[in-house]
């Protein structure tokens, strides 16, 4: 199974700020990569697919880069709304799996 | 507007049966293979299984194959989980995702765009 390691597992940031979460496969993926966005009590949001394609209605804050094994979430200038926990998924081969999360927190 | 709902969660004991429906509406349900995902509480996202479009075709979490079947209606706009052999690991809410979207020729590689609310699955004596 592809392992994906997602870090930090958690952060703090301020409004305004640029975070930066990666997100590690364990052997190649290409760019079959997806990243979520996750809220309490709330099932995930799909926020970018194919490792840098932007979801229909997302914010343009939201970017994706990378192939491979290794990828970046960047969010530039957060915002309240983006205080949430963030997955990658990837589906280049089965199981597809997630990485453990990080929760972007508020300083 | 796209919707997915999922029904038949509930608590069942260790060794029990327990059968999952998820009811598409909002688009063509036939276009896309679908995909069960959990979350068990306080912890990430895990995906269980998925099925092709014709349903000819499943894929499973190794930990549940053999004991889950993934199955869908195409008549109905539906999909189901049905599961069996529960054990507690597999408490959890189970959510109900849109996968990618195929066509006769090409397959999207934007999956998992749509999510239903989630049902709860748990497993206890």
């Amino acid at each position: 199974d592809i392992q994906m390691t997602q870090s930090p597992s958690s952060l703090s940031a301020s409004v305004g700020d640029t975070v930066t979460i990666t997100c590690r496969a364990s052997e190649g993926i290409r760019s079959d990569l997806g990243w979520y966005q996750q809220k309490p009590g709330k099932a995930p949001k799909h926020l970018i697919y194919a490792a840098s394609s932007l979801q229909s209605g997302v914010p343009s804050r939201f970017s994706g880069t990378g192939s491979g094994t290794e990828f970046t979430l960047t969010i530039s200038g957060l915002q309240p709304e983006d205080f949430a926990t963030y997955y990658c998924l990837q589906h280049n081969s089965y199981p597809r799996t997630f990485g453990q999360g990080t929760k972007v927190e508020i300083k | 507007e796209v919707q997915l709902v999922e029904s038949g969660g509930g608590l069942v004991q260790p060794g029990g049966s327990l059968r999952l429906s998820c009811e598409a509406s909002g688009f063509t349900f036939s276009n896309y293979w679908m995909s069960w995902v959990r979350q068990a509480p306080g912890k990430g996202l895990e995906w269980v299984a998925n099925i092709r479009l014709d349903g000819r075709e499943t894929f499973y979490l190794d930990s549940v194959r053999g004991r889950f079947t993934i199955s869908r209606d195409n008549a109905r706009n539906s999909l189901y989980l049905e599961m069996s052999s529960l054990r507690a690991e597999d408490t959890a809410v189970y959510f109900c995702t849109r996968d990618r979207y195929c066509s006769r020729t090409t397959c999207s590689k934007s999956l998992f765009g749509q999510w239903g609310q989630g049902t709860l699955v748990a497993v206890s004596s």
